[in-house]
């Protein structure tokens, strides 16, 4: 059983197109994350969520918009894509606000072209 | 100049070396430490998990944290080739404050 599942986990599309990414917890977890991966590995935090309320929003260009339909859902929608936008995205979850029991999901390659 | 650095390496040893992973940081507020391991296309699963200054031993992996230099590491003893992975350092002040990685240290062990 998969923990954190995000879908797909390999995207490649037009610069101008609108996207989701899709992730899933079964961990009965209270907060949701998305994180951006850069070619260089470095791992930044996006946006959290608390039982489907925004508690961290970091700098992000607003054609990002998370959804949390529910506390096991955190969705991510790009709008008007860019080459820069080009990176892996991880969906990740923990308990409460535990960073100690924060769990990743595989990962979202997206490539813009 | 980047809160946490870490070496990208990549670092290549011997099967059965012991390995030391380290990182700097800037921020005295930080409280909790943490190691990832991330595989190729793999999401990065936390490893080890400490508060405070001290060690923390775990089978082969040992973690240290000196907070009066600000320095953190991550010991693996008689690496594997199973072991050859990205290890990302990790650390929060706590509360509700963000997590905030290293750039992560690529570790090859050869057979």
């Amino acid at each position: 059983d998969t923990a954190v599942s995000q879908t797909p986990k390999y995207l490649v599309t037009q610069m101008g197109n609108d996207k989701s990414i899709k992730c899933e917890q079964n961990l009965g977890h209270d907060t949701m994350y998305w994180y951006k991966q850069d070619s260089k590995k470095f791992l930044k935090i996006m946006f959290s969520y608390n039982n489907k309320e925004l508690i961290i929003n970091e700098t992000v260009p607003n054609r990002f918009s998370p959804k949390s339909p529910d506390k096991a859902h955190l969705n991510l929608h790009i709008n008007s894509l860019e080459l820069g936008d080009s990176a892996v995205y991880f969906c990740a979850s923990s308990q409460e606000q535990g960073w100690n029991t924060i769990y990743f999901g595989e990962g979202s390659w997206l490539t813009v072209v | 100049q980047k809160e946490v650095e870490q070496d990208p390496g990549p670092l290549s040893v011997p099967e059965g070396a012991i390995v030391s992973l380290n990182c700097t940081y800037s921020n005295s507020a930080f409280q909790y430490f943490m190691w990832y391991r991330q595989y190729s296309r793999k999401g990065p699963e936390l490893l080890m998990y400490t508060y405070s200054s001290g060690n923390k031993e775990d089978g082969r992996f040992t973690a240290q944290v000196d907070k009066s230099s600000k320095y953190i590491s991550l010991f693996i003893r008689d690496s594997q080739p199973s072991d050859s992975a990205t290890y990302l350092c990790a650390m929060y002040p706590g509360g509700g404050n963000k997590l905030t990685f290293g750039t992560g240290t690529q570790l090859k062990v050869e057979l």
